[in-house]
């Protein structure tokens, strides 16, 4: 199984503040990589597919970018409704695997 | 607009077995590439993917998960069924349902399923 591996698992910062999240693949994924926001007791929300394709909906401050089996979530400015828990998930092979978590909080 | 909903028991004892049923609506299961998949949460953990089930009967499980698990479609009445036998606690989670065109786009609001006696 490729192992996703997200760093940090926990964050805090501010509103208006630039946030990067990572995440690792074990082994290449080319760009099969999606981004999921989750919200206490809610089903996760996607962000980003293909690494760097915003889902639509999505606010234009969400992007997401790949360096070979490195990939990046950024929130440009955060807003109040951004704090949550976010993952990254691959789909380039079976079986799928999902990151495991990083919990964005208010400072 | 795509919509999912699962169905089934909140509560299995050990041992027994567990079927949910995927209702959506949105989308056909017979449009080329189009896919349903399963996947759970364990409370406080990270989601795990189950199960998925292609517009062409393919039908994809986790490796280690696989002997336990069947997925079937009903295409007429918009329908998915996970099947998931001789249940523990450790299966305690929230179970949801996703269409899949590539990626998991859109979810279901998701059922917690509790394994106890």
């Amino acid at each position: 199984d490729i192992q996703m591996t997200q760093s940090p698992s926990s964050l805090s910062a501010s509103v208006g503040d630039r946030v990067t999240i990572t995440c690792r693949a074990s082994q290449g994924v080319s760009s099969y990589l999606a981004w999921f926001q989750q919200k206490p007791g809610k089903a996760p929300k996607s962000l980003i597919y293909a690494a760097s394709s915003l889902q639509s909906g999505v606010p234009s401050r969400f992007s997401g970018s790949r360096s070979g089996t490195n990939f990046t979530l950024t929130i440009s400015s955060l807003q109040p409704e951004d704090f949550a828990t976010y993952y990254c998930q691959h789909y380039s092979n079976y079986p799928f695997t999902f990151g495991q978590g990083t919990r964005l909080e208010i400072k | 607009q795509i919509t999912l909903k699962e169905s089934g028991p909140t509560l299995v004892k050990p041992t027994q077995t567990l079927t949910l049923t995927c209702t959506f609506s949105g989308f056909s299961l017979t449009t080329n590439g189009v896919g349903v998949g399963w996947i759970r949460q364990p409370p406080g953990k990270a989601p795990e993917w189950l199960a998925l089930i292609y517009w062409n009967d393919d039908e994809r499980y986790h490796p280690s998960l696989r002997s336990r698990l069947t997925v079937t479609k009903d295409t007429s009445k918009n329908q998915v069924v996970l099947i998931m036998t001789n249940m523990d606690p450790v299966d305690t989670a929230t179970y949801y349902c996703a269409h899949e065109l590539g990626a998991f786009d859109y979810w279901s609001q998701g059922t917690l399923v509790t394994v106890s006696s």
